[in-house]
């Protein structure tokens, strides 16, 4: 069966500082490998996504993230975090018929001046 | 870009009472569609995945003479909420995956029932 997992619910980043966000998965094939951005009371943005190839994916607003299949991992990164950044963010995996993914449990950034 | 419509963006009814929300593809045309429901600080749950012109497939617990959904065109997808409760409260949201690819996948803004 497959499953996410997002260790962190919450964290806090001081503006300017970089951000990790950490995904685990379980899937018994070649997964492809989401994360998106959830606004309160809105739907979801998505930032990257992997499918195969570079293992180092770049996405939309200066976020990237690297696939580990070793550690079936899937971390999210951004060197310098601006407040607007300041979100829920799901990391997701899906399969062969992708759009029917599987969410973590989300974590919740806050950003501090 | 591609944009998928979710309507309506909040909904405030009484027990009993049936709800539809609507999941519709503006520029593009989706053969398949999803539904989620979200809890208040939890993540996302496939409901069921809408198949254009045939019936829906319902995820394991999830009530399909509860939650009626409709896949008429090529466009639209349309969720009923029948005789709602208030254990039914939730966020609920679409995705649409654009026809003939298996890249192009949309979320609209989502629903946001409150039954009371």
């Amino acid at each position: 069966a497959q499953s996410v997992t997002q260790p962190d619910i919450h964290i806090t980043v001081s503006e300017g500082a970089s951000l990790e966000l950490r995904c685990n998965y379980s899937y018994g094939a070649t997964p492809y490998l989401f994360w998106y951005v959830q606004s309160p009371g809105q739907g979801l943005q998505l930032l990257l996504k992997y499918f195969s190839g570079d293992t180092l994916v770049q996405g939309i607003k200066g976020f990237e993230a690297e696939f580990k299949r070793s550690q079936s991992s899937f971390n999210l990164r951004k060197p310098s975090v601006h407040w607007s950044d300041a979100a829920e963010y799901f990391c997701a995996v899906g399969g062969h018929s992708w759009g029917k993914l599987q969410f973590g449990a989300g974590t919740q950034v806050v950003v501090t001046p | 870009g591609a944009v998928v419509s979710q309507h309506p963006s909040w909904v405030i009814c009484k027990s009993g009472t049936s709800v539809k929300i609507e999941c519709r593809s503006l520029d593009f045309q989706a053969t398949t569609m999803f539904w989620y429901r979200q809890f208040p600080k939890q993540s996302l749950m496939l409901m069921a995945t809408s198949n254009e012109g045939s019936k829906a497939t319902y995820e394991q617990g999830v009530e399909k003479d509860k939650f009626l959904i409709n896949h008429a065109s090529l466009t639209l997808s349309t969720l009923t909420v029948t005789s709602a409760h208030p254990e039914d409260s939730s966020f609920y949201i679409c995705s649409a995956r654009e026809t003939g690819t298996n890249e192009k996948l949309f979320f609209g803004s989502g629903t946001q029932l409150s039954v009371l």
